[in-house]
């Protein structure tokens, strides 16, 4: 089971941030945020992850609290290809070998 | 050049038949996975193998047999398909065995009839 919790659905207007929340409150030490999107009938995207710090990259921006039970990752200025399903997830570290567990992430909408 | 691949994009089959999907990284990386994403639009790991070892075998009918000739390749191999196997596979990559940062291939749709 994912141990991540996201809003079902967000919208965003292009050009504007597009700021998308993600619990994980049972987090451990060791384990990393990383966040995923999906854009319709294409494989998922790996975009971001952090530990503790907040990351930025080419694509967005990382947001971790200091306690590590949340999360937001930040698209700095949404475009309507941004549209799509974005997912966060806590790596599980131990043996898990690099094993993704998916939930139902957030569906971003971003409308002219 | 696609960093990860796979073929067919595109598979309609009938019931009891054995099929087989292919993939390819050119991305020199030590692991590959099989996803699958099912009509609810979950997607669960299958298996994953690290040059061409199986490491993770996630709850999956014999039916599936993933082979790796080689650290490039990962095929998934499925016997006497069933109703329930319709679904999206995707393959992918990442450098080593416990990285998350993973590269996903464009997925094949299987269609069971």
């Amino acid at each position: 089971d994912a141990k991540t919790t996201q809003p079902t659905s967000m919208d965003c207007a292009e050009g504007r941030a597009a700021n998308l929340p993600c619990n994980h409150s049972t987090i451990s030490g060791n384990e990393y945020v990383y966040w995923y999107r999906q854009i319709h009938s294409q494989g998922p995207q790996y975009i971001i992850h952090g530990l503790k710090n907040n990351e930025t990259n080419e694509m967005a921006s990382l947001i971790i609290t200091e306690d590590r039970k949340s999360s937001t990752l930040i698209l700095p200025h949404a475009t309507l290809r941004d549209t799509a399903v974005y997912y966060c997830i806590v790596s599980e570290g131990g043996t898990s070998y690099g094993k993704l567990t998916f939930g139902q992430g957030t569906i971003l909408t971003v409308h002219p | 050049d696609t960093a990860v691949s796979q073929t067919p994009k595109y598979l309609v089959t009938q019931m009891g038949n054995d099929k087989s999907i292919k993939c390819e990284q050119n991305l020199g990386h030590d692991t590959m996975y099989w996803y699958k994403q099912d009509s609810k639009k979950f997607l669960k790991i299958m298996f994953s193998y690290n040059n061409k070892e199986l490491i993770i075998n996630e709850t999956v009918p014999n039916r599936f047999s993933p082979k790796s000739p080689d650290k490039a390749h990962l095929n998934l191999h499925i016997n006497s398909l069933e109703l329930g196997d319709s679904a999206v596979y995707f393959c992918a990559s990442s450098q080593y065995l416990e990285t998350y940062e993973q590269y996903f291939g464009p997925g094949t749709r299987l269609t069971v009839t």
